[in-house]
């Protein structure tokens, strides 16, 4: 059984350039979430997504971070015109239920660098 | 205040010491823990969820206290490959995990 995906592993934006994250959960997974690790920091909850609903954005950046995931395909965050603050790492972590006893399973992480 | 706080350490201990680390979380609505640990650069990984009765798996011991907040995890005989970050989390609202910045356990020959 395979484990979170994500791709790329890791990526290169010049500062203004968008930046696209997929996360492919395991399978038999419906939940995904979105976290990210600043050099330094913890992780930091971003957004919870099942499939075509976003059902929890509240770690989410007002603007310019935007994620997804569809019926078909992974799940996707997108980083619109990104700045050197947004270099960091990006977990993905998928689970197969939700409430209060559930564990995540996380992937092994997209590193970010904005130059 | 940090919703879940850590020593951040390192804890050098020598092969096998027991060593204790613990955590306090802010959220009282938190109904869920864990202990998550990860290695340098890689992604965290589930080492065991936290009950109430306290639960063990191994060499390693998860306590939790309510009325203190208060969550802690004992490794006994460590190993070398212990070495690692041990993340502390809590559940926040209905599906997020708030992590502390973990605590680094240095385990040395």
């Amino acid at each position: 059984n395979a484990g979170v995906m994500q791709n790329p592993r890791h990526l290169v934006r010049r500062r203004g350039q968008e930046a696209r994250l997929r996360c492919s959960p395991m399978k038999g997974h419906s939940h995904v979430y979105w976290y990210r690790q600043l050099p330094e920091e913890g992780l930091k909850f971003m957004v919870y997504l099942q499939k075509e609903n976003i059902i929890d954005e509240s770690g989410m950046p007002k603007e310019r971070f935007s994620a997804e995931f569809p019926k078909e395909g992974p799940s996707i965050l997108r980083i619109q015109q990104v700045v050197r603050g947004d270099s960091a790492a990006y977990f993905c972590a998928s689970s197969p239920w939700t409430g209060e006893a559930y564990e995540q399973y996380f992937g092994p992480g997209t590193r970010l660098t904005v130059t | 205040r940090k919703e879940v706080e850590q020593d951040p350490g390192p804890f050098n201990v020598p092969e096998g010491a027991t060593v204790a680390f613990n955590c306090t979380y802010s959220n009282s609505a938190s109904q869920s823990f864990f202990w998550y640990r990860q290695d340098c650069r890689k992604e965290p990984k589930l080492l065991m969820s936290v009950y109430s009765s306290g639960n063990e798996d191994g060499r390693f011991t998860a306590q939790l206290n309510r009325a203190s907040q208060y969550i802690s995890l004992l490794i006994r005989d460590s190993k070398l490959s212990d070495s690692a970050t041990y993340l502390c989390v809590a559940t926040s609202g209905y599906s997020t995990l708030t992590f502390g910045k973990g605590t680094m356990l240095l385990v040395s020959p």
